[in-house]
């Protein structure tokens, strides 16, 4: 009921493409749908939220799709570029604690 | 600096060792989390505070961890008699507040820990 899976694993892309990493959850009480991106050796770093009531939320190059009915969401990288190379990891919250996914490592090649 | 400050950075100890690793949460911030990262992991949830006290600590993997909240600011993650599995990155993150508005965390850069 906690788990959050995320795939795909590891993800290249050309620059200029479109990444999609997506994600899913079985807790329906889940209220938060973060997005964090964390470069080596940093920590993670808020890119992106979304709350259940609406379906996308769009900041720049990123955005966020949301399904409640398919208890899916996904990040969406716009004109991916080489310095969007970092590891991403969604999450999900009710209350206090952010369940996070495994993880995917994204590569941009130039 | 502002952001959320942990220490050590990096510690190598011998199995059987205590470690004691510190967190200075960003000033103000109520809520502060602390999680694991093995490699190429996700994080794994381990406590929470709300102040000084900690509502959720049920992350917390056995009894051989534990962790404190003083002042409001300042937490310390304790792990006894080290296992080689402990061997991860350990994330301290804050936020201005917790329960049902946590909002944005913001991480440290991590305790690096190895037990050898």
């Amino acid at each position: 009921q906690q788990q959050v899976k995320q795939s795909p694993q590891s993800l290249i892309v050309q620059k200029g493409g479109i990444s999609i990493i997506n994600c899913a959850y079985e807790n329906t009480a889940f209220d938060y749908f973060p997005w964090y991106q964390q470069f080596p050796g940093k920590g993670p770093a808020l890119l992106i939220a979304i709350r259940p009531d609406v379906s996308e939320k769009k900041e720049g190059r990123f955005t966020i799709s949301f399904n409640k009915s398919a208890k899916q969401f996904s990040l969406h990288i716009m004109d991916s570029q080489p310095g969007d190379s970092a590891t991403y990891f969604c999450a999900a919250s009710r209350g206090s604690r952010l369940t996070f996914g495994e993880g995917t490592q994204l590569t941009v090649n130039p | 600096g502002a952001g959320v400050s942990q220490s050590p950075s990096n510690k190598v100890t011998e199995k059987g060792k205590d470690v004691e690793l510190r967190c200075d949460p960003i000033s103000g911030h109520t809520a502060l989390y602390w999680y694991r990262q093995s490699l190429g992991q996700g994080l794994e949830f381990l406590i929470y505070f709300q102040g000084n006290s900690a509502p959720d600590k049920s992350g917390l993997p056995s009894d051989r961890f534990s962790a404190e909240r003083t002042g409001g600011s300042v937490s310390t993650l304790t792990i006894q008699r080290t296992q080689q599995e402990d061997s991860a990155v350990y994330l301290c993150a804050s936020s201005l507040f917790g329960g049902s508005n946590t909002g944005e965390l913001f991480f440290g850069e991590g305790s690096r820990l190895t037990v050898l």
